[in-house]
């Protein structure tokens, strides 16, 4: 499979506990998006790396939350002290470098924060 | 600030019958504005790009078309099926930034028998 994967596909946590999500981009893509999505909602940036470089983060990524991509290749993202409200589906997407370059998606891993 | 309104939220056809959905943005300075399809528990999929000097784009069934002047887009689905149950995702890209995405809400459609 070359499409973008992530790991795991649901997690159920306890509130105040830590998560960590991987995505593995397609291999030939050297950047990588991480979104969030809740119900019903479209999908809300939350950073992007260029190779192993994280270029912007979103306000939205508060500092419980921690993403890395540390050899330009897979990325994970940390959530730590998890609250109910960090419940979503977090979508990771990779693609080329260049305007016009289609985001491919990772199924998403869904969170539920109890 | 960067947005991306779609309309209507909802909506449930027939199976055959045609159906145009659609997105407003105030994105600036536009690079380019992709339909993705979104199933239920899975990663949107790209139906179709449009660069500022396109007007209107087909694959398949579906077609999109964009008016730069009044940044307004259609994605209009002709002959639906029971697989076109999704959601489908405005999204607009600003030149610079990465190719950071502005997402619409999107419109959940529902073909139904």
């Amino acid at each position: 499979d070359t499409g973008v994967s992530q790991d795991p596909r649901h997690k159920i946590t306890k509130r105040g506990q830590n998560v960590t999500f991987r995505c593995d981009p397609i291999s030939e893509h050297n950047r990588l998006y991480w979104y969030r999505q809740t119900l019903g909602q479209g999908p809300e940036f939350l950073t992007y790396f260029q190779n192993e470089a994280q270029l912007e983060k979103s306000r939205l990524l508060s500092d419980r939350f921690s993403a890395e991509r540390p050899k330009g290749s897979f990325s994970t993202l940390e959530i730590q002290r998890t609250e109910q409200g960090d419940s979503a589906m977090y979508l990771c997407a990779s693609s080329t470098h260049g305007q016009e370059s289609e985001a491919f998606f990772g199924q998403g891993t869904r969170l539920t924060v109890v | 600030k960067n947005q991306v309104e779609q309309s209507p939220q909802s909506l449930i056809i027939l199976e055959g019958k045609n159906c145009t959905l659609q997105c407003n943005y105030t994105v600036s300075p536009f690079s380019n504005l992709r339909w993705y399809k979104q199933d239920t528990g899975r990663g949107p999929v790209s139906l179709t790009i449009m660069t500022f000097s396109e007007n209107t784009k087909s694959n398949g069934r579906y077609t999109a078309t964009l008016d730069a002047d009044t940044k307004q887009s259609s994605l209009h689905i002709t002959a639906s099926q029971l697989s076109d149950s999704a959601s489908y995702i405005c999204v607009v890209s600003a030149t610079g930034g990465g190719n950071k995405l502005t997402f619409g809400t999107g419109t959940q459609l529902k073909v139904e028998l």
